[in-house]
């Protein structure tokens, strides 16, 4: 069956540029998540989503952060103004409700020049 | 100081070798435990998914948690090449936010 799907998989822009990554996620899945990977930090939590609520947004590293949930299924992640420390690896992930297991994309791998 | 501590390795074992994995951590209201697996360029693929304390067997992978000393486990039996990948925990609270917190992974790989 489908998974979660992200696009790009790869976003390659120059320092200053908005971007928006796009999460799918499983067809049912009520919560949805996002993280992001990068060698210093391993992965970190930046948002979560209960319908298109999102009543944990506590991983936002600044106001250049912002996503929004539509029907209750895709979700967007934009950037806006990239930095070069916004280089890294955004994965989204899902679930089917509280407390239950989260299943991952494979991610959007964000390079800033 | 990390809420959760994982050794990165790399760890590297014979194929058919037993693997133990581990990871401690440091807040003691966590109470969901999971093991992931990540191929390079790829998502994290959930392997084990257990509440509390006790032990979990699925295959050849059973998972441990001690949330008396506060350390969790994975045990890999007969190794295979294809292990070779990067093991996370994650773990979290009840209730609440319902984000994960990861150990940082540790690099396995399983030799011929």
């Amino acid at each position: 069956g489908a998974g979660v799907s992200q696009s790009p998989s790869n976003k390659v822009t120059e320092k200053g540029k908005d971007v928006e990554l796009r999460c799918d996620p499983i067809s049912g899945h009520t919560a949805l998540y996002w993280y992001r990977q990068s060698l210093g930090q391993g992965l970190e939590f930046l948002i979560y989503f209960q319908g298109n609520s999102a009543p944990d947004k506590s991983g936002l590293p600044s106001d250049r952060f912002s996503a929004e949930r539509t029907g209750g299924s895709v979700s967007t992640l934009t950037i806006q103004r990239t930095q070069q420390e916004d280089s890294a690896v955004y994965l989204c992930a899902s679930s089917s409700g509280t407390n239950q297991p989260q299943h991952f994309g494979d991610g959007t791998r964000l390079s800033i020049l | 100081q990390k809420e959760v501590e994982q050794d990165p390795g790399p760890l590297s074992v014979p194929e058919g070798a037993i693997v133990s994995l581990n990871c401690t951590y440091s807040n003691s209201a966590f109470q969901y435990f999971m093991w992931y697996r990540q191929y390079s360029r790829k998502g994290p693929e959930l392997l084990m998914y257990t509440y509390s304390s006790g032990n979990k067997e699925d295959g050849r992978f059973t998972a441990q948690v001690d949330k008396s000393s506060k350390y969790i486990s994975l045990f890999i039996r007969d190794s295979q090449p294809s292990d070779s990948a990067t093991y996370l925990c994650a773990m979290k609270l009840t209730g609440g936010g319902n984000k994960l917190t990861f150990g940082t992974g540790t690099q396995l790989k399983v030799e011929l």
